[in-house]
């Protein structure tokens, strides 16, 4: 059962170009959390959102909680070659895990 | 600073053999978790565990045991490799439960890529 869809799965794009990708639940959420995996490492926790409508910036990166929490997004702007990686979402349950969608591969051409 | 650390980094096996992944964390973390990503997959729960002593399934278990035998490791063991069992394997450690609002962040090794002949 995938908890979790993300979109779109692949993205390519030049410097300087601004993008959104999107995470998406059919259940309601009590936090999501952002995490961007370069190759050949761990993903690495970006933000955690937690109220919904909330909206949390990181440099050039925002990143938004829909206001139902059921979906969330991050927006880059002006994407460089170092934004490249995968960007997982992950919801979290009351079992003590960590659900994932799929991941959106970016790639930031100079 | 090591955080997470999976030994070993690489490794490749024949079918039908048997190992052991390691884990170890160094920030008194109470849960453990251990990941596999294959290809578009994203990644999937093996096995976790909530505390020392402890472990529970995750959405993919079956190939795999895992064991906690000390708050800081968690161990992954395959008994009999299959090549459906190659990929990369995240071990992953946190502070609280996920889910319970202002979750605390996993924090991930660098992954052991494992092939299976």
């Amino acid at each position: 059962t995938q908890l979790l869809e993300q979109s779109p799965q692949f993205l390519s794009i030049q410097e300087g170009e601004n993008l959104t990708v999107y995470c998406n639940s059919s259940s309601v959420f009590s936090s999501l959390q952002w995490y961007r995996q370069e190759p050949g490492e761990g993903p690495v926790l970006l933000v955690t959102v937690v109220t919904g409508g909330e909206v949390k910036k990181l440099k050039r990166l925002t990143f938004q909680f829909g206001d139902a929490r059921k979906d969330s997004s991050l927006h880059i702007t002006a994407a460089q070659p170092g934004d490249t990686g995968l960007y997982l979402c992950g919801r979290g349950s009351t079992l003590g895990r960590l659900y994932f969608g799929r991941g959106t591969q970016l790639t930031v051409w100079p | 600073n090591a955080g997470v650390t999976q030994t070993p980094k690489f490794r490749v096996l024949k079918t039908g053999q048997s190992m052991t992944l390691l884990c170890a964390q160094d920030m008194n973390h109470e849960y453990m978790y251990w990941y596999r990503q294959d290809p578009g997959m994203g990644l999937r729960l093996i096995h976790y565990s909530v505390g020392e002593g402890t472990t529970a399934k995750g959405e993919v278990p079956d190939g795999y045991n895992v064991s906690r035998l000390k708050k800081q490791n968690f161990l992954l063991g395959l008994e009999s490799a299959a090549p459906s069992q190659t990929s990369v394997y995240f071990c992953a450690s946190s502070y609280a439960q996920p889910g319970t609002g202002g979750d605390q962040p996993q924090h991930f090794g660098d992954g052991t890529r494992l092939s299976i002949l």
